[in-house]
Formats: C-alpha cells, structure tokens, sequence
C-alpha cells in the first residue's frame, strides 16, 4: 500500500520569502500525485496535480512541484509568499490502478509580516 | 454546479448514540468517498463507491460504521453507538477518477461527549 510522509509538521515563513513544502511517497511503478491545500474554517482544496509528462507542475496562485522519480519525493515550493498562503497543506498519492488516493499528515504554513 | 455538500456542519452527540451524516456529491461524479480528519493528522480513507456500489472498505472502519449510496446519487455515513475516539471531521470528497482529483466538501465535525 501507498504511503506518504510530509517531513515538516510546522513551517514558518516571512513574507515574500520563498519556501519548500517537503513530500515523499512509498515506491511504486507509477503514481499520481498531488497537493492539497486547506485554509482555515475551508474545506480541502487541489491545488496541483502530477499525472504524467514534465515533471515539473505548476499552479495558478505560483506554487509548483516537481516529481523525482528517483527520490520518490513531489516537493512543492513557492519562490515568494503571502500572508495569503497561510494554510495547512498536504500531499497526496494513488497508484495507476486508481485506488483512492492515500494523504500524508500534512504541513501547516504560517506567513509572518 | 454547487459542488459537494455536507450535512450537518456540527454534530454533538453523547456517548452510546447514532448518528448519520449525508453527502451529496457533484451530481455527474460517479465516484465518492469518506475520509476522517483528526486533529493534526492528514485524511484517512474510510470508504468509497463508484455508483451504488460500494468497492472498498478501510480497516478503520468498525463495525459500527456503516455507509450507503442508493441509487448512485447522496451517500449516507452512520455511526452506531458512539464513542469518544469518534471525534473527528468527517470528509466527503466526489470525482470522476483518482487522476482528476477530488471535490471535497466543507465536512461534518463530530464531537462525542
């Protein structure tokens, strides 16, 4: 079975400072991964997804993740954030087989002016 | 499109009663799922359905966990004789397949006392 490990429970950030969400998966043939984000009293939303193709992806708010194969790791990262970007945000992972997608335990986000 | 809908928002109940929780997914998704959501931890799966018909059940889900889909539209999620360690949120998510991504709804906050 799928796992996932989302190495930094807590990550405090000044503004406009980049940041590097951190996220490995358990091995397997070929997966999807992705990342979600949950802003407070919200519920979870996507926020970018690898199927296949370039491995790096990208998302509409300037967050993008790139898929290594050979560390099994889909690291997000921003290159400057907002005290917008405040959040909990996790990682996702299915297999090709389309089984329900498996989450890591997630990383919370904290902007400081 | 009004996406996934949860109901209720909050549920308090006492130890020892039942309660069920109603889902209604985006009407062209054919797939839904239960997750559970605690405090500092990631979703956990509980089950899915594709259709009516209910494909997978995760160990976490006792006994006393029970979910229905009639006729492949709203699913239900009933806990019999609750406990406190069944404190949570409980999530429902819809899709169309694993590489779309989920639609999750805002959940329904558990607290057992």
């Amino acid at each position: 079975a799928q796992s996932v490990t989302q190495l930094d429970s807590q990550v405090p950030v000044f503004e406009e400072a980049p940041v590097e969400l951190r996220c490995n998966y358990s091995s397997s043939v070929s997966v999807y991964l992705f990342w979600y984000v949950q802003y407070p009293n919200q519920g979870l939303q996507l926020l970018l997804k690898y199927l296949s193709g370039s491995t790096l992806v990208e998302s509409i708010n300037g967050f993008e993740a790139e898929f290594n194969k050979s560390q099994t790791s889909f690291h997000l990262r921003k290159p400057s954030v907002h005290i917008s970007d405040t959040a909990e945000y996790f990682c996702a992972v299915s297999d090709s087989r389309n089984t329900p997608l498996v989450f890591g335990k997630g990383t919370r986000l904290s902007v400081i002016a | 499109d009004t996406g996934v809908s949860q109901n209720p928002r909050h549920k308090i109940t006492k130890r020892g009663q039942n309660v069920t929780f109603r889902c209604d997914p985006i009407s062209e998704h054919n797939r839904l799922y239960w997750y559970r959501q605690t405090l500092g931890q990631g979703p956990e799966f509980l089950t899915y359905f594709q259709n009516e018909a209910q494909l997978e059940k995760s160990r976490l889900l006792s006994d006393r966990f029970s979910a229905e889909r009639p006729k492949g539209s709203f699913s239900t999620l009933e806990i019999q004789r609750t406990e406190q360690g069944d404190s949570a949120m409980y999530l429902c998510a819809s899709s169309l397949a694993e590489i779309y991504g989920y639609t999750f709804g805002s959940g329904t906050r558990l607290t057992v006392v």
